[in-house]
This record gives structure tokens, C-alpha cells and sequence, in this order.
């Protein structure tokens, strides 16, 4: 069962521009990860965010937080031909219990 | 540090042949996990393993997949007898203890024909 939704199901934008992907998820969390899957590979970490912050930034990434809506947003900006993949959200609801989102499929056009 | 490997990364069988998928975790990682994803969908949860100890296997069809982590590092994942709608990418995945970060495997591609 998936934990989490994310939205848009799939995103086409330009080089250069920045994309913005949000995730839904149904209980109580102690982190939420966003996570990068280029076709045919496996899941890459991307950042990880605990359930007591409210954003967090790693280079082009910037990760929104909101517990009380239980919703979270992932924006790369300036975004590069090679972000082109899926991207997924996924819940620790403690005891490291990972579950994953149905994901994002992100193309960028050079 | 090596990555988590996995194989095969492609596996055809008929349906109701037996298949055995193989992980070998990042050293020193206790949690290992073994994830079900189909095309174009995010990764469900099959098995997660602290050390040795099957701590959550409520998603694995115990009918006809069973797993074991024998020492606490390599684990095997098997199919018998595998059926059609078992076609689906099986991503093995390790993290340290209270770190929360996953990593993963390239995964094993199986197809039942």
C-alpha cells in the first residue's frame, strides 16, 4: 500500500525552470524523504526532513514541510536536463518504516 | 564504500517456475529491505529485516514468496511457484540504524511469461 501521493503525476518544463512537486501522505510521520529514480536504476536519497522542521535546503533543493496538513513540496530550481526522472516521496512513521508515494515523473527540455 | 548489489538484474521465467532474487547490503547496515515496484508506480514494501529478525513482513504473500537474512547481512528473496502478475522490478534497500536514509540496489527486472 502506498503511503503517500504525489502530485503531479507527471511534469514537463524547460531547462532553466524551476519544478515544484508536492506530496500528500494519510498519518503521522517522524521524516519525510524525497528520493530520485532515473529510468531503469534503482532509488537515489535525495534529503530528508524530520517532522519538527519546516524547511529544509540542499543545493537546488528546497523541501517544505506541513505536518499539520501533512503535506510536503520538493523544488529544484534551475532545473537541468539530467533531473529528468521520478521523483518519490517517502514516509518514516517510526521504527524505520519506510513507505514510498506513487512519485512524480519529471521531464526536463533542453 | 561499495553500493548494495543485487542479482540478477534480469531474470524471464515461465509461470509456476521457482526464482530467486539476492541482496548483499551496504557493510555494517542492519536494516535491510525488500521492495515490489511495478511499472510506473513508487516501490511497496515486501519485508524489512533488523539484523536477522523478519520485523515486518505484514505486505509478503507468504503463500508463495518467503525470504531469509541468514547472519544478518545477505538476504535471499524467492518466488515459488511465480505467477504472471509477479512481473515487477524487486529493489533490495539498506539503511544504519536510526539514520533513516535507504539505499538501494539497481534492482532485479523479473519477467513470467
Amino acid at each position: 500500500s502506498q503511503q503517500g501521493e504525489e502530485d503531479p503525476q507527471a511534469l514537463s518544463i524547460q531547462e532553466g525552470e524551476n519544478a515544484t512537486m508536492n506530496c500528500s501522505y494519510k498519518t503521522s510521520i517522524n521524516n519525510l524523504q524525497w528520493y530520485r529514480q532515473n529510468s531503469g536504476r534503482g532509488l537515489v536519497h535525495l534529503i530528508l526532513i524530520r517532522s519538527n522542521e519546516r524547511e529544509k535546503h540542499s543545493g537546488r533543493l528546497r523541501v517544505t514541510l506541513d505536518t499539520s496538513k501533512k503535506s510536503s513540496s520538493l523544488l529544484i530550481t534551475a532545473s537541468r536536463a539530467a533531473d529528468t526522472a521520478s521523483y518519490f516521496c517517502a514516509t518514516d512513521g517510526g521504527y524505520q518504516k519506510v513507505t514510498f508515494g506513487t512519485g512524480t515523473k519529471l521531464q526536463v527540455i533542453p | 564504500e561499495a553500493g548494495v548489489v543485487q542479482s540478477p538484474r534480469y531474470k524471464i521465467i515461465e509461470k509456476k517456475q521457482p526464482v530467486a532474487f539476492w541482496c548483499n547490503p551496504i557493510s555494517g547496515h542492519n536494516t535491510l529491505y525488500w521492495y515490489l515496484q511495478n511499472l510506473g508506480q513508487g516501490p511497496e514494501l515486501l519485508i524489512r529485516y533488523e539484523n536477522e529478525e523478519a520485523v515486518d513482513d505484514s505486505q509478503l504473500p507468504k503463500d508463495r514468496f518467503s525470504a531469509e537474512r541468514l547472519k544478518g547481512v545477505d538476504s535471499t528473496l524467492k518466488i515459488q511457484p511465480a505467477e504472471l502478475g509477479d512481473s515487477a522490478v524487486y529493489l533490495c534497500a539498506s539503511s544504519r540504524e536510526n539514520t533513516g536514509e535507504l539505499f538501494f540496489g539497481e534492482g532485479s527486472r523479473l519477467t513470467v511469461l
